[in-house]
């Protein structure tokens, strides 16, 4: 069964900081690798999708990793903003194609 | 071009009552998944369906079901309900079946059974 795990749960930093959150998986028989956004309350933005043949992704000041060997992937935030404070989901999409198994987010406050 | 929709957004019920949750997909979209999310939780996969069809079912009790219609919206239905069905349900579409592109979600329904 696969397992997703987000380090660290929650992360508080001053506004300009780069950061790197932590995603890691247990089965590296992925298809694809996606990161969300998730403010209080409300559903899933996607910001990057990682297909397993790939390394990184990039979007605007979002990058995203992806060893797969390793079971791991990183997205990094280049010069935050008070406005990237939500919560930050990583998930994978096995074999089946089917579904997207999630982490359980890494909570982000900017402070301006 | 407006995103997907979910209706009701939120919703109060009390122990052993049924709810329908109702989604639509953005257009063109033919598959609809559904997901929960128990506060502090990441999304649990519920079900999907393509083209009117079961395509996966996540690990939840027969209480839950799901339909697509010829028009691509979609229900989720929840019977006895439990305190634990309390979450936040979320609908996803996607052009193609399963997961392999982006998936966009709605804002999803907030159930509480009290």
């Amino acid at each position: 069964k696969q397992e997703v795990t987000q380090i660290p749960a929650a992360l508080s930093v001053p506004e300009g900081e780069n950061l790197v959150l932590n995603c890691s998986f247990t089965d590296s028989a992925i298809y694809n690798l996606q990161w969300f956004r998730q403010d209080p309350g409300k559903g899933l933005t996607s910001l990057l999708l990682i297909q397993s043949s790939q390394r990184e992704q990039t979007s605007g000041r979002l990058n995203a990793s992806l060893d797969k060997s390793s079971g791991r992937s990183t997205l990094y935030i280049a010069a935050s903003q008070p406005g990237d404070s939500a919560t930050y989901l990583c998930a994978v999409v096995g074999s089946g194609y089917s579904t997207l198994t999630f982490g359980k987010g890494t909570m982000l406050l900017v402070s301006p | 071009d407006a995103g997907v929709t979910q209706s009701p957004t939120h919703l109060i019920k009390t122990r052993g009552q049924h709810v329908t949750l109702r989604c639509s997909p953005i257009s063109g979209h033919k598959s609809v998944s559904w997901y929960q999310q128990v506060l502090g939780q990441g999304p649990q996969f519920i079900f999907q369906y393509y083209e009117k069809e079961e395509r996966g079912r996540g690990n939840f009790p027969d209480r839950f079901s799901a339909r697509q219609f010829p028009n691509y919206s979609s229900e989720l239905n929840v019977n006895a309900l439990l305190l634990g069905d309390s979450a936040l349900y979320l609908c996803a579409s996607s052009q193609i079946s399963g997961s392999r592109e982006k998936l966009f979600f709605g804002s999803g329904t907030q159930l509480s059974v009290l």
